[in-house]
């Protein structure tokens, strides 16, 4: 079991500010990265699938990097909207081949 | 498509009773997983299946059981519920191993409380 820390467990944003938070992971044990987008009363849904080729996703204006050598991820939201109110979860592929989800970080975009 | 459906959304059951969660997807996902989500804490996998007719322990197993008779149907079962057991439970399918390119899809959830 990899145990994956995410920081901070929540934050508070403005609109239209511009924001990030971290996914942190053993480095010598994981074979992918998931980012998962969960609102509040529905399902979570994929963002992003990272591959150990560290390149970086983006989709409008979220984007997300990934440091295979030191085991951490960034997820950055550009120009904080009220939609991107959610719980951002992050899991990596361990070697068995599932998925070990961190805690989340709750983001709270206010107008 | 409905996706991936969980039934029932709500339950609430005593001490030592008995019930199936149903797990349905129209994807023709070959895996499928069951997870119980705990207030501060991520989603734990209880146990998923690769395929027809297979399953397989999570993390938390314990005082659960599974069955897939069918490919599109995954069911969670509990013989005799615990308090420990209350949590909400999400079902999740994926079209193959979950890595690569591969996501997992996942249901509503059933929000189960335990007396």
């Amino acid at each position: 079991i990899l145990n994956v820390e995410q920081s901070p467990q929540s934050l508070h944003v403005q609109e239209g500010d511009s924001t990030n938070f971290t996914c942190s992971f053993p480095s010598s044990n994981f074979y992918a990265l998931h980012w998962y987008r969960w609102e509040t009363a529905k399902s979570p849904e994929a963002l992003f699938v990272m591959t150990l080729n560290g390149d970086e996703k983006k989709k409008g204006r979220i984007s997300a990097t990934l440091n295979t050598k030191e085991g951490y991820s960034y997820l950055y939201i550009k120009g904080s909207q009220p939609e991107d109110s959610a719980t951002y979860l992050c899991a990596p592929l361990d070697s068995w081949g599932k998925l070990q989800f961190g805690a989340g970080t709750q983001v709270v975009v206010t107008p | 498509n409905a996706g991936v459906t969980q039934t029932p959304k709500f339950r609430v059951l005593k001490t030592g009773q008995s019930m199936t969660l149903l797990c349905a997807q129209d994807m023709n996902h070959e895996y499928m997983y069951w997870y119980r989500q705990d207030p501060g804490m991520g989603l734990r996998l209880i146990h998923y299946s690769v395929g027809e007719g297979t399953t397989a322990k999570g993390e938390v197993p314990d005082g659960y059981n599974v069955s897939r008779l069918k490919k599109q149907n995954f069911l969670l079962g509990l013989e005799s519920a615990a308090p420990s057991q209350t949590s909400v439970y999400f079902c999740a399918s994926s079209p193959s191993r979950a890595g690569g390119l591969d996501t997992q899809y996942f249901g509503p959830g059933t929000r189960l409380t335990v007396l």
